[in-house]
């Protein structure tokens, strides 16, 4: 069974990079499409990024000139960086893999990020 | 741009079936697959349905997924509901490989 677990600073300071790791064990990287979402607190999820299995990549129109996905396949793992921060980037982000051979996806447990000086 | 609609909130008693259904605007919902994800609070969400229809394993045949063309519409429905349903569902689908989520409903089982 395919697990992730998602791990970074909890406290960002507005204006600086928050940054993101998604650690995927139970099958390997390069069979999974890659997401982040987000949830800011008592709202609903927000699309954030999608990377392809190929490396192709899809930002959420409204977030992509601050945000950046990157897949390291030698430690199973992809990661987020989203700069320029602000109040309203506060949020649970958790990372998904979509399996591409079955479409089935699976979720993070999601970490909390909290933006504040 | 396509979106997903979804009703605020539902309730039913437990044992009864209920349908969440969820809209396309500005698109064809056929046009991609929708996932429906369970969301217990305080937790993360988990998939309950994949691609339309497909049940992943572990999650109970009283979740079923379908797709109505001439509403435009997916549905989630639970039979047999239990108290352990009630959580925030939210359908998701794409336009153009973006993911598109629908606001979400909260299903309160009473």
């Amino acid at each position: 069974q395919v697990q992730l677990q998602e791990s970074g600073p909890g406290l960002v300071k507005p204006s600086e990079t928050l940054s993101l790791t998604c650690i995927v064990s139970g099958g390997s990287i390069s069979h999974y499409y890659r997401s982040w979402i987000r949830q800011p607190p008592g709202k609903g999820l927000e699309w954030i990024v999608y990377m392809h299995y190929s490396g192709s990549t899809n930002y959420n129109p409204s977030l992509k000139s601050r945000v950046t996905i990157s897949v390291d396949t030698s430690k199973n793992q992809f990661s987020l960086k989203l700069s320029s921060v602000t109040a309203a980037d506060t949020a649970v982000y958790y990372c998904a893999v979509t399996d591409l051979l079955t479409g089935n996806v699976y979720w993070g447990q999601g970490t909390l990020v909290t933006v504040s000086s | 741009n396509f979106m997903l609609t979804q009703p605020l909130s539902v309730s039913e008693s437990p044992g009864k079936t209920i349908s969440i259904s969820c809209t396309g605007i500005s698109g064809s919902i056929a046009s991609s697959y929708v996932q429906w994800f369970q969301q217990r609070p305080g937790s993360a969400p988990t998939t309950v349905i994949y691609e339309d229809n497909r049940r992943p394993s572990g999650v109970p045949d009283r979740f079923s997924g379908s797709i109505d063309s001439s509403s435009n519409s997916a549905s989630l429905t639970i039979s047999g509901l239990k108290t352990e349903d009630e959580a925030d569902y939210y359908c998701q689908s794409y336009d153009n490989d973006n993911w598109v989520f629908g606001g979400g409903t909260k299903l309160t089982v009473l």
